[in-house]
């Protein structure tokens, strides 16, 4: 049973460019979640979703991020116009539960991001 | 309402005890503990729900007093696969966000 995939490991951008990436839960999993984490911090809520639904993005910036879960195929977190604040290490993690549940998040790898 | 944890870092030899506070100024609904090693994904250890239970995993465990709202991990004859960055995750009411702490980083050595 495959963890959770996330893609590219590594994405290396110019200020401006938009930056795709992308997260497919652990399988049975619906529910995903997205957070960013710069060096030595903890990890920072950006937000919940279900298939085809947003459940919590309290924690994207208003503008330039947003997030989707179709029906079919991963999670995609998309970043327009990066800013070098951007680079950080963007984590994904599934869980079989919904909201309001509490239980173990499954972390993918991460995905690396550098706006030069 | 970021959670506090305690030490920052600790540097111990492999058999020696460490203990990771984690306190919070909100009431707490749980408290999650993660591991991370430098560059790869969080893995979870354990989850204390409210009412003051105590949990083990191996020779890791970890305590939750609500009243305090702090919980502490607790790791005995520690060994040098116990290095990385433990991260306590809170979550305020039963909403399934969990606001992480900055992280304790902790270095074994031989």
């Amino acid at each position: 049973n495959a963890g959770v995939m996330q893609n590219p490991r590594h994405l290396v951008r110019r200020r401006g460019q938009e930056a795709r990436l992308r997260c497919s839960p652990m399988k049975g999993h619906s529910h995903v979640y997205w957070y960013r984490q710069l060096p030595e911090e903890g990890l920072k809520f950006m937000v919940y979703l279900q298939k085809e639904n947003i459940i919590d993005e309290s924690g994207m910036p208003k503008e330039r991020f947003s997030a989707e879960f179709p029906k079919e195929g991963p999670s995609i977190l998309r970043i327009q116009q990066v800013v070098r604040g951007d680079s950080a290490a963007y984590f994904c993690a599934s869980s079989p539960l919904g909201q309001g549940a509490t239980g173990e998040l499954f972390f993918g790898e991460g995905s690396r991001l550098t706006v030069l | 309402q970021q959670p506090v944890q305690s030490p920052q870092a600790v540097i111990l030899r492999e058999g020696e005890d460490a203990v990771i506070n984690c306190s919070s100024s909100k009431a707490l609904y749980s408290v999650h503990w993660y591991r991370q090693k430098h560059g790869e994904a969080p893995v979870f250890l354990m989850i204390l729900l409210k009412g003051g239970e105590q949990k083990g995993h191996e020779k890791i465990s970890a305590s939750f007093n609500e009243k305090k709202q702090q919980s502490s991990l607790y790791l005995t004859a520690s060994q040098l696969s116990y290095s990385g960055t433990y991260f306590c995750g809170t979550e305020i009411g039963s909403n399934y966000q969990l606001i992480w702490g900055a992280g304790t980083k902790l270095i074994i050595k031989p």
